[in-house]
């Protein structure tokens, strides 16, 4: 069965410093990465996601991730964050031709001081 | 996109008690699942809810404990039963929108606690 792996539980930063959160996966065969955020008392949102293609996507509100194949990663990256990102984020994978069910990882809460 | 409610968006439970969660989605889907998020955890795939049959489980969830129905392509409940302190977490539905591969769209989760 497939993993995900978070390893940064709680990252804070300052206002406008670069973000860059891990994610690590283990499977042998294609599959599709999701990034996932949850604000304070909201639900969860779609940040961005891969199927194929250019390795690096981009998703909402400047963030970007880039899928390393070789290395089961897709970190997320936002070059300047704001206040407004303090949210918990979820890497999750989707092995391709699955029945749609998500494994999502810990999680990751960022919190960004103003 | 789909639009996903859910009832009750918290309650206070007794233990040994059950709560029913219903999932409303604005369009009709073919996947439908529940999730439960403990205090502090990631999400965890309790089932997948089956359109006109039993619900698929992942390991580890009963069907005695969290019975699932889903009786169209738009309404799917959670029964919690039984319930116990350890059940306190917010339970999520999920669904697959129509027209789109792979994304998955959550509703606003139901948070529970069992006194």
């Amino acid at each position: 069965a497939q993993s995900v792996s978070q390893h940064n539980h709680h990252v804070i930063l300052s206002e406008a410093a670069s973000l860059e959160l891990g994610c690590n996966y283990s499977y042998g065969g294609t599959v599709n990465l999701f990034w996932y955020v949850q604000y304070p008392g909201q639900h969860l949102q779609l940040l961005l996601k891969y199927f194929s293609g250019d390795p690096l996507v981009k998703g909402i509100k400047g963030f970007e991730a880039e899928f390393i194949k070789s290395k089961f990663s897709f970190n997320l990256r936002k070059p300047s964050v704001q206040w407004s990102d303090t949210a918990e984020y979820f890497c999750a994978v989707l092995p391709s031709g699955s029945a749609r069910q998500l494994t999502f990882g810990s999680g990751t809460q960022l919190t960004v001081l103003p | 996109s789909a639009v996903i409610s859910q009832k009750p968006s918290r309650d206070i439970c007794q233990r040994g008690t059950s709560l029913t969660i219903q999932c409303q989605v604005d369009s009709q889907v073919t996947m439908m699942f529940w999730y439960r998020q403990q205090p502090g955890q990631s999400l965890t795939l309790i089932a997948t809810a089956n359109q006109g049959s039993e619900a698929t489980y992942e390991s580890g969830f009963v069907i005695d404990k969290f019975p699932i129905s889903r009786p169209n392509l738009t309404f799917s409940t959670l029964t919690v039963s039984n319930m116990s302190p350890e059940d306190s977490s917010i339970y999520l539905c999920s669904v697959v929108g129509t027209g789109e591969t792979y994304e998955q769209y959550f509703g606003p989760g139901t948070r529970l606690t069992v006194t």
